[in-house]
């Protein structure tokens, strides 16, 4: 079936570097992307969004990219901090479905 | 705090029991989402409302999962019969009429022995 999925697992960075976390996804019909970061513990917290209108949106020290062509979607994080370590999501939604879809997620460890 | 809350954060409960978590939204949304996240994966959706209608179900909601939400506020997700393969983390978000950003909860972990 169609899925959203992420090409790491894990990803590890050094404080102060860029971090870019990649999701492939295969529904054609998803018109909106979003990246949530969650911690141990706690709910998915919303980190930027992305119509498919769009190849690029910024946030605050986040970038999200949108390659449509390949189905290819990702996050770049701007001087990665320790408060950065989480796992980080992408999810779809086609539109027509109030629900999103997630791929499984990728940790990030950022080493001081 | 304005954001979405569950209740109880935890809960341990035994095989065959029945079990009810609550989810209060973010005031003024009128979309809730109901979602099942197991360790390791992204989350999974169960259900979702639009004030008090239940508008989609995923075939993940078996026969002994039940929600509502009655006055289009707060939302209850029951399950009956608990199995082990019912614990999970429960997240709830809600997400306001004119978008599609969904606002998650902090959720509600439930270990059935």
């Amino acid at each position: 079936g169609e899925s959203v999925g992420l090409h790491l697992p894990t990803l590890s960075v050094q404080e102060g570097d860029n971090s870019i976390i990649n999701c492939a996804y295969s529904n054609s019909a998803s018109d909106y992307f979003i990246w949530y970061k969650q911690e141990s513990g706690k709910g998915p917290q919303f980190i930027i969004d992305i119509r498919s209108n769009m190849d690029k949106r910024q946030g605050q020290r986040v970038t999200v990219l949108l390659n449509k062509t390949v189905k290819h979607l990702s996050l770049q994080i701007a001087a990665t901090q320790p408060g950065d370590s989480a796992v980080y999501f992408c999810a779809e939604n086609n539109g027509s479905a109030r629900q999103l879809t997630f791929g499984s997620g990728t940790q990030l460890t950022v080493l001081p | 705090d304005t954001g979405v809350s569950q209740d109880p954060r935890h809960k341990i409960t035994k095989r065959g029991q029945n079990v009810t978590f609550r989810c209060d939204p973010i005031s003024e949304h009128n979309r809730l989402y109901w979602y099942r996240q197991t360790l390791g994966q992204g989350p999974e959706f169960l259900t979702y409302f639009q004030n008090e209608a239940q508008l989609e179900k995923s075939r993940l909601l078996s026969d002994r999962f039940s929600a509502e939400r009655p006055k289009g506020s707060f939302s209850t997700l029951e399950i009956q019969r608990t199995e082990q393969g019912d614990s999970a983390m429960y997240l709830c978000a809600s997400s306001p009429e004119d978008r599609e950003t969904q606002y998650f909860g902090p959720g509600t972990r439930l270990l059935v022995l």
